[in-house]
């Protein structure tokens, strides 16, 4: 699986949008982007994957590159509920088709009052 | 998405002795994974349990020390055998839920210290 790069920490201030990147510029064709998040002393949390296409659930939007080589995950109100450690992974996948996950060191995101 | 539970949530060993951990979901999942996170440290993948075959471990995890059980569809367990100070960590386990949307699924987590 394709190796991932984010800054260690970001700050944000709650209500305010929390744009966290990734980089990701050896990701193949066929490999997918997965955002986690840890809140201490919890399991991570799946937020959201996608392949090409912008994608949007009810926690967060994630915006990938034309190029595939990078992308954002947007929380578009962070509360202090969404401190936490988010982790960026690629990995290819096939629906059905379980397979390992690959964790880097990810983002400690701070939000302020 | 599955619900996982673990069991025990915590505990506190002497170090040689050995501590096995539960690991129960809700539905039938072919694949299950357990993860080891230490203090201050990101999850590092120990092995993948696959229902009626031997586990899968990854580079610098060995049976003798991490013996797997899986023996059916919905449970798993994880020990830890001879532990000792370097052990204590948190011991997650996880499901693969990518194929109906909800992503890989992860139990609460099973914080371990040796003393």
């Amino acid at each position: 699986d394709a190796k991932t790069t984010q800054p260690t920490s970001m700050d944000c201030a709650e209500g305010r949008a929390a744009n966290l990147p990734c980089n990701h510029s050896t990701i193949s064709g066929n490999e997918y982007v997965y955002w986690y998040r840890q809140i201490h002393s919890q399991g991570p949390q799946y937020i959201i994957h996608g392949l090409k296409n912008n994608e949007t659930n009810e926690m967060a939007s994630l915006i990938i590159t034309e190029d595939r080589k990078s992308s954002t995950l947007i929380l578009p109100h962070a509360t202090l509920r969404d401190t936490a450690v988010y982790y960026c992974i690629v990995r290819a996948t096939e629906a059905g088709t379980a397979s390992k996950l690959t964790f880097g060191t990810g983002t400690r995101l701070q939000v302020t009052l | 998405s599955a619900v996982i539970s673990q069991k025990p949530s915590r505990d506190i060993c002497q170090r040689g002795t050995s501590l096995t951990i539960q690991c129960q979901v809700d539905s039938q999942v072919t694949m299950m994974f357990w993860y080891r996170q230490q203090p201050g440290q990101s999850l590092t993948l120990i092995a993948t349990a696959n229902q009626g075959s031997e586990a899968t471990y990854e580079s610098g995890f060995v049976i003798d020390k991490f013996p797997i059980s899986r023996p059916n569809l919905t449970f798993s367990t994880l020990t830890v055998s001879n532990m000792s100070p370097e052990d204590s960590s948190i011991y997650l386990c996880s499901v693969d839920w990518t194929g109906r949307d909800y992503g890989y699924t992860f139990g609460s987590g099973t914080r371990l210290t040796v003393v």
